[in-house]
């Protein structure tokens, strides 16, 4: 079956420091991923996806993530945090349903920043 | 467009009476999901509509709760008898399958409390 992995429930940076979020993926067929931001009392937005295009994939907002296929990862960074950055990040998988496909979600990891 | 638009944003209800949650998916997207979100068990997803057919109602946790989808344009969520712990946030998605994967699109999610 085809789920999400997120490892660490809380990151914590300092401003200006890397950001790394963890996202491992299991899928017996090449994935489409994604990764979602969700800023207190917001619903979800999408920061960039990975349909097979490119392995290095740009988001909004100076976020990017490598798709290792070696690895099944597909993790979320940025060279230096901003408080604005805040929030819980989501790592979700496509899961293709016969001629339908449902997105599942990790259990999301929230980003602290310190100023 | 306006987005996924999802009515109302927050209820108040007592156990046992009828909860009835409202979404109006983007125009031209054939997909619309139905989520819950808690600290507990994080992002689960309900049910979700293809063309406004029922595929996958699997993630519903109850006869308690039911769906439906009359027309392309709107979409309820129901609890009937509602129960404290169905206290949560719900967030209504939707995409477009067209020719490829695309993002799901979020509403701003109804956070409903059950006292």
């Amino acid at each position: 079956a085809q789920s999400v992995t997120q490892l660490g429930s809380h990151v914590s940076v300092s401003e200006g420091a890397l950001v790394l979020l963890r996202c491992n993926y299991s899928s017996s067929v090449p994935p489409y991923l994604f990764w979602y931001v969700q800023y207190p009392n917001q619903g979800l937005q999408l920061l960039l996806k990975y349909t097979s295009a490119a392995t290095l994939v740009k988001g909004i907002n100076g976020f990017e993530a490598e798709f290792k296929k070696s690895e099944t990862s597909f993790h979320l960074t940025k060279p230096s945090a901003h408080m604005s950055d805040a929030a819980e990040y989501f790592c979700a998988v496509s899961v293709r349903m016969d001629s339908s496909y449902k997105l599942i979600f990790g259990s999301g990891t929230r980003l602290l920043v310190r100023p | 467009d306006a987005g996924v638009i999802q009515s109302p944003r927050h209820e108040v209800t007592e156990m046992g009476q009828e909860v009835t949650l409202r979404c109006k998916p983007i125009s031209g997207h054939d997909y619309l999901f139905w989520y819950r979100q808690t600290m507990m068990r994080g992002l689960e997803l309900l049910i979700y509509f293809n063309n406004n057919v029922p595929i996958d109602d699997s993630g519903m946790p109850e006869d308690r709760f039911s769906a439906k989808m009359p027309n392309a344009s709107f979409s309820t969520l129901k609890i009937q008898p509602s129960e404290p712990r169905d206290s949560a946030v719900y967030f209504c998605a939707s995409s477009s399958r067209g020719l490829g994967i695309t993002e799901a699109f979020f509403g701003q999610g109804t956070r409903l409390t059950v006292v």
